[in-house]
C-alpha cells in the first residue's frame, strides 16, 4: 500500500486549498483516514479524521476552516483548508487505520502547504 | 483535549545502549496508545500498537508498556538505524494528539 498525496503548493494568507489522497490497493471508505501535518522542523500534528462511519472529526486549530471528506467512487480522501494562514505552512500526510484502535499503519510520502505572501 | 507529553526531548545514546522512552497522557487513556519512528524527510512508521503491540516487520528490541497515563517504549539494544525521532499518539478521544518528540541521536 501506498497512500499518495496531491494538491499542495504555494497560496496566499486566507486563500483556499484542497489535498487529496488516494491508493488504488485499498477502499478508503472500509478505513480509518486521517491528516496529520509537520511545520518545518517541528512535531507531528494531527489534523483531522474521517471514521468509517463518515463521522469527523479536527484539531482545534482547524475546526471551522478545514473539511475532510472523501468520494467513495473515486476511492479518494480530501482536505479542503479555507482561510489560510502563515502557521498552516507545513507537510500534509494522509495515512491510514484499519480498525478502531486507529493506529495509522501506511502513510502518504507528504506534500507541502506553504502559505505565504 | 487530551495532551501527550513525552521525555525525554532528546537524548545521546550508542549503539547497543538501553533506550527508554516515556509518553504521559493528561488523562487516562487506558491501552489507547501508539508509538511511531520519524527517519527526517520521512513519513512516520508505526511500532507500536495498543501500548504493547508490536507491529508486522518491526524488530524484537522494540517493546512498549503503560496503560492509563503513563507509557514507555523501550529499545533493548540500539542499532545505528534506530536514531530517529520517536513520537506516541493517542487514541482515546475522538480529537487525536500526539506527544511532542523524542529525538534519539548518536553519543
Amino acid at each position: 500500500v501506498q497512500l499518495v498525496e496531491t494538491g499542495g503548493g504555494l497560496i496566499q494568507p486566507g486563500g483556499s486549498l484542497r489535498l487529496s489522497c488516494s491508493d488504488p490497493k485499498f477502499t478508503v471508505s472500509s478505513n480509518y483516514m486521517t491528516w496529520v501535518r509537520q511545520a518545518p522542523g517541528k512535531g507531528l500534528e494531527w489534523v483531522s479524521v474521517i471514521h468509517r462511519d463518515g463521522n469527523t472529526y479536527y484539531a482545534d486549530s482547524v475546526k471551522g476552516r478545514f473539511t475532510i471528506s472523501r468520494d467513495n467512487f473515486k476511492n479518494t480522501l480530501y482536505l479542503q483548508m479555507n482561510s489560510l494562514r502563515a502557521e498552516d505552512t507545513a507537510v500534509y500526510y494522509c495515512a491510514r487505520a484499519p480498525g478502531g484502535f486507529l493506529n495509522f499503519d501506511y502513510w502518504g510520502q507528504g506534500t507541502l502547504v506553504t502559505v505565504s505572501s | 483535549d487530551i495532551q501527550m507529553t513525552q521525555s525525554p526531548p532528546s537524548l545521546s545514546a550508542s549503539v547497543g545502549d538501553r533506550v527508554t522512552i516515556t509518553c504521559r497522557a493528561s488523562r487516562g487513556i487506558a491501552n489507547y496508545l501508539n508509538w511511531y519512528q520519524q527517519k527526517p524527510g520521512k513519513a512516520p512508521n508505526l511500532l507500536i500498537f495498543a501500548s504493547s503491540s508490536l507491529h508486522s516487520g518491526v524488530p524484537s528490541r522494540f517493546s512498549g508498556s503503560g496503560s492509563g497515563t503513563d507509557f514507555t517504549l523501550t529499545i533493548s539494544s540500539l542499532q545505528p538505524e534506530d536514531f530517529a525521532t520517536y513520537y506516541c499518539q493517542q487514541s482515546y478521544s475522538t480529537a487525536l494528539s500526539f506527544g511532542g518528540g523524542t529525538k534519539v541521536e548518536i553519543k
